[in-house]
């Protein structure tokens, strides 16, 4: 089975808060990332947590772990129809190590 | 400016022929990497390369080859031993490469390359 798992699609209206899920496998992910891709693109990394970490804030992002049940979270405040586009999960035991990505969860803001 | 650039955005081929991607970074990495990305599926790894003249498999090798003479080029080729070919190709970089982890690996993303095979 994958090692990362998303839903593959989510739709909100613009102004509410998206919640993106994800859960891994490998217990010894010491790092866990969100990834941006805008259509036609290449990805752009939004935030990462490293395992320790309950909750991490960055602006209207805000990442949950809970490394007990293997899920990871990522909330949208205020979400905008330039927040469209497709949110990749990734894992990573450490920085020498390639991340795993999760298949995506297309995000689809509509006014 | 710094950054990752993949060339070209497009490209065409016919069925049997062989062709290259090419990719170029100028951040002074040490890791890059090719991805396959198909809808629904995500990224596939296919090859990555930690130092110059030393490349990996990744998961999905089979048909690609690749080199890597310079630090700042990876190029992959796509032969006529691929069977479906048709994909969007993603490279990436990365610092550090190999050696103890001492922070995240982030991965800076190239455009992308959108190949069919007609």
């Amino acid at each position: 089975g994958e090692d990362v798992e998303q839903s593959l699609f989510l739709s909100v209206r613009e102004g509410d808060s998206s919640v993106i899920n994800c859960t891994y496998t490998d217990s010894s992910s010491t790092y866990l990332y969100w990834y941006k891709q805008e259509p036609g693109a290449g990805l752009q990394l939004l935030t990462y947590i490293f395992s320790n970490m309950d909750m991490k804030q960055d602006q209207r992002l805000t990442v949950l772990l809970n490394k007990k049940d293997k899920h990871l979270s990522l909330r949208i405040a205020d979400t905008q129809t330039g927040d469209s586009a497709i949110y990749f999960c990734a894992e990573s035991q450490g920085g020498s190590y390639i991340p795993t990505f999760g298949r995506g969860t297309s995000l689809i803001v509509h006014p | 400016d710094g950054g990752i650039t993949q060339s070209p955005k497009y490209l065409f081929r016919k069925e049997g022929q062989n062709v290259t991607l090419s990719c170029e970074q100028n951040l002074n990495h040490d890791a890059m990497y090719w991805y396959r990305q198909d809808p629904g599926q995500g990224l596939r790894l296919i090859y990555y390369s930690q130092i110059v003249n030393d490349f990996q498999k990744g998961d999905i090798a089979e048909g690609y080859s690749v080199s890597r003479e310079k630090k700042e080029s990876f190029p992959l080729t796509v032969t006529s031993a691929q069977k479906n070919p048709t994909a969007f190709y993603l490279c990436a970089s990365s610092s550090p490469a190999g050696g103890v982890p001492k922070s995240y690996n982030e991965q800076f993303f190239g455009p992308g390359t959108r190949l069919t095979v007609l």
